[in-house]
């Protein structure tokens, strides 16, 4: 029940195009939705994040879709870079405990080709 | 504002030998978190301290490895008699003090190899 299951493993998109990466969660008592981009050797940045009591999120080229009741979510990548090639988690977490237990997904690798 | 700082940044190891890894959080922050990231996986919590305290360690495994953060100086996270499978990244991150609704800061992380 505390997993995050995130689809695809790994993705390949033309630049100027739209990358799409999907989450799915069993627990409903998760009430915070970040995502995260992480470089090679480097440590996880956050990028966008989403609470369950909206629909949709939207920073600049990046924007989270959030279906509440097929517990998914996703992450869509705008006019997509070669600065955006990295790997992206999905996370979630309960904050009414009062610290950010984080669930992570198990990441996609981006390629964006130029 | 320097951010998370981890060292070392990487660390070999023979099985049986112990590991200490250490986190400094960012200038302000309180609250330290611990995540494990094998290999093609993605990060898993291990466990949550604020100053001299254990706040969560549901995610430590219960043998051969302990946290702390003291009063002053770094995060410590060791693994005693380390084992192949132990071979992996270790990320710590930082946030402020109050409500869980802070972001948690990332450091770059120490992957750890066990030989």
């Amino acid at each position: 029940q505390q997993q995050v299951k995130q689809s695809p493993q790994s993705l390949i998109v033309q630049k100027g195009g739209i990358s799409i990466i999907n989450c799915a969660y069993e627990n409903t008592a998760f009430d915070y939705f970040p995502w995260y981009q992480q470089f090679p050797g480097k440590g996880p940045a956050l990028l966008i994040a989403i609470r369950p009591d909206v629909s949709e999120k939207k920073e600049g080229r990046f924007t989270i879709s959030f279906n509440k009741s097929a517990k998914q979510f996703s992450l869509h990548i705008m006019d997509s870079q070669p600065g955006d090639s990295a790997t992206y988690f999905c996370a979630a977490t309960l904050r009414n405990t009062g610290f950010q237990k984080l669930v992570f997904g198990t990441g996609t690798r981006l390629l964006v080709s130029p | 504002n320097a951010g998370v700082m981890q060292n070392p940044r990487h660390l070999v190891r023979r099985r049986g030998q112990e590991a200490r890894l250490r986190c400094s959080p960012m200038k302000g922050h309180s609250h330290v978190y611990w995540y494990r990231q094998l290999p093609e996986e993605g990060l898993k919590f291990m466990v949550y301290l604020q100053k001299e305290n254990i706040i969560d360690e549901s995610g430590m495994p219960k043998e051969r490895f302990s946290a702390e953060f003291p009063k002053e100086g770094p995060s410590i996270l060791r693994i005693q008699q380390v084992v192949r499978g132990d071979s992996a990244a270790y990320f710590c991150a930082s946030s402020p003090p109050g409500l869980a609704d802070y972001e948690q800061y990332f450091g770059p992380g120490t992957r750890l190899t066990v030989t």
